[in-house]
């Protein structure tokens, strides 16, 4: 089975911190994506990669930095968090090898910023 | 504005019953994707259909596509407790290449006992 993992399940931040989520993917897939997903609004890309060092702008880009220097850990930061990020952050995996391939997701982590 | 809408927003129906979710979209798409979401968990893929299918099944769900008209239909038929849930379409439009998913604001599904 395909294992995306998160690395918490909650977390609660403080307005002005510099805020870290870490996925690991098990699938050796190419591809990995952050979204933020909010009541009545779906999900919304924040960044993906399509590889190692590689990184593109999602739709909600404004307020987040991505890092991905190995091909299974994609990080998301929140350079100075504000309440306006508390939210589900999640994080997803897909195969490049073909273009209609799923996303594979983790459980998420719900984070609130105070 | 969403690529994907469902519709209804809320179902709620009894066990044995089928439930159908519709999404409708507005570009041009390489494939149409559903999803599950138990409720604080993530979501969990259920079929891809792409844009030269016109059905698909799975299990007890049915997916259908209707380029056309830009709308995609999800049948669970005779649901259970546990298919209890948010469900999600996302399309992966011919612009944003196969990486952008675009996600609707989903269907809740209560099945009753």
């Amino acid at each position: 089975d395909v294992k995306v993992t998160q690395s918490s399940r909650y977390l609660v931040k403080r307005t002005g911190e510099k805020v870290f989520l870490e996925c690991v993917q098990d699938m050796d897939h190419e591809n990995m994506f952050w979204y933020r997903q909010d009541p009545g609004l779906g999900l919304r890309l924040i960044y993906f990669s399509y590889d190692v060092k590689m990184k593109e702008k999602g739709d909600i880009p404004e307020g987040y930095s991505v890092s991905r220097e190995k091909k299974e850990r994609f990080s998301l930061i929140l350079e100075s968090a504000s309440t306006n990020q508390t939210s589900m952050y999640l994080c997803a995996g897909r195969r490049q090898a073909s273009g209609n391939q799923p996303q594979h997701f983790g459980d998420g982590t719900r984070l609130s910023i105070l | 504005s969403q690529q994907g809408e469902e519709d209804p927003q809320a179902l709620s129906i009894q066990e044995g019953e089928n439930a159908t979710m519709n999404c409708s979209y507005k570009t041009s798409i390489n494939n149409l994707q559903w999803y599950r979401q138990n409720s604080g968990r993530g979501l969990v893929h259920l079929i891809l259909i792409r844009s030269n299918e016109r059905e698909k099944h799975s299990g007890r769900l049915r997916v259908t596509l209707d380029t056309s008209k830009k709308s995609s239909s999800l049948l669970i038929t005779a649901s259970r407790a546990a298919d209890t849930a948010s469900y999600f379409c996302a399309t992966a439009p011919i612009s944003g290449g196969y990486n952008k998913l675009i996600f609707g604001a989903g269907t809740r599904l209560a099945v009753h006992p």
